[in-house]
């Protein structure tokens, strides 16, 4: 129940094109997801993150949609671009908690 | 931009050896955590700290693990016995708010012989 489970593993997009990342958890008490960026060689970022209590957010290109019912979020990367090629990571957390549960990560690789 | 900066990058050393892995976090955040990645595998919570002592641990942070911020900047996870399987990119991380926005570290990578 603590899991959170992320898909496709890895992803090719043309640049310009939306990339979209999916995950989906089954713990109800979860109300922190946010979602991170890796570069080779260098530790996790924060991109965006989302409570339950809105359905979508937006920051620049990168839009989490949220939906509580089916207990899945998603990443979009709108007009994604070679720079965006990086290792996201989802991952979720109850605001009592310290801990952060990740998902698996999907290596998204932007072609020009 | 402030870092969280972690020494040394990589290290190996012989199974049964201490270690001791180093992170300054930045300067103004009060919770401080580590949490590893074996290669493959999914990143996983150790342990975080708070006013000086620990908040959390997970199953992983075991007996042979401990934390210590011994001068007010430096944070450290000692690895007591290593053993082959703690072989994994363990990665510092710290933030103002509790178990949010975290701020990561570049990692050090333990290779267990």
């Amino acid at each position: 129940q603590q899991q959170v489970k992320q898909s496709p593993q890895s992803l090719i997009v043309q640049k310009g094109g939306i990339s979209i990342i999916n995950c989906a958890y089954e713990n109800t008490a979860f109300d922190y997801f946010p979602w991170y960026q890796q570069f080779p060689g260098k530790g996790p970022a924060l991109l965006i993150a989302i409570r339950p209590d809105v359905s979508e957010k937006k920051e620049g290109r990168f839009t989490i949609s949220f939906n509580k019912s089916a207990k899945q979020f998603s990443l979009h990367i709108m007009d994604s671009q070679p720079g965006d090629s990086a290792t996201y990571f989802c991952a979720a957390s109850i605001s009592s908690n310290y801990q952060l549960i990740w998902g698996a990560g999907t290596k998204l690789i932007i072609k020009p | 931009e402030p870092e969280v900066t972690q020494t040394p990058s990589h290290q190996v050393t012989q199974m049964g050896q201490e270690v001791i892995l180093r992170c300054v976090p930045i300067s103004n955040h009060l919770y401080f955590y580590w949490y590893r990645q074996i290669l493959g595998q999914k990143v996983e919570f150790l342990v975080s700290f708070y006013n000086n002592e620990i908040s959390e641990k997970s199953e992983i942070f075991d007996d042979q693990f401990s934390v210590e911020r011994p001068d007010g900047s430096n944070f450290t996870l000692k690895i007591r016995s290593t053993k082959l399987e703690d072989s994994a990119m363990y990665f510092c991380a710290s933030s103002s708010d509790r178990g949010e926005k975290l701020f990561f570290g570049s990692g050090t990578q333990l290779s267990v012989l």
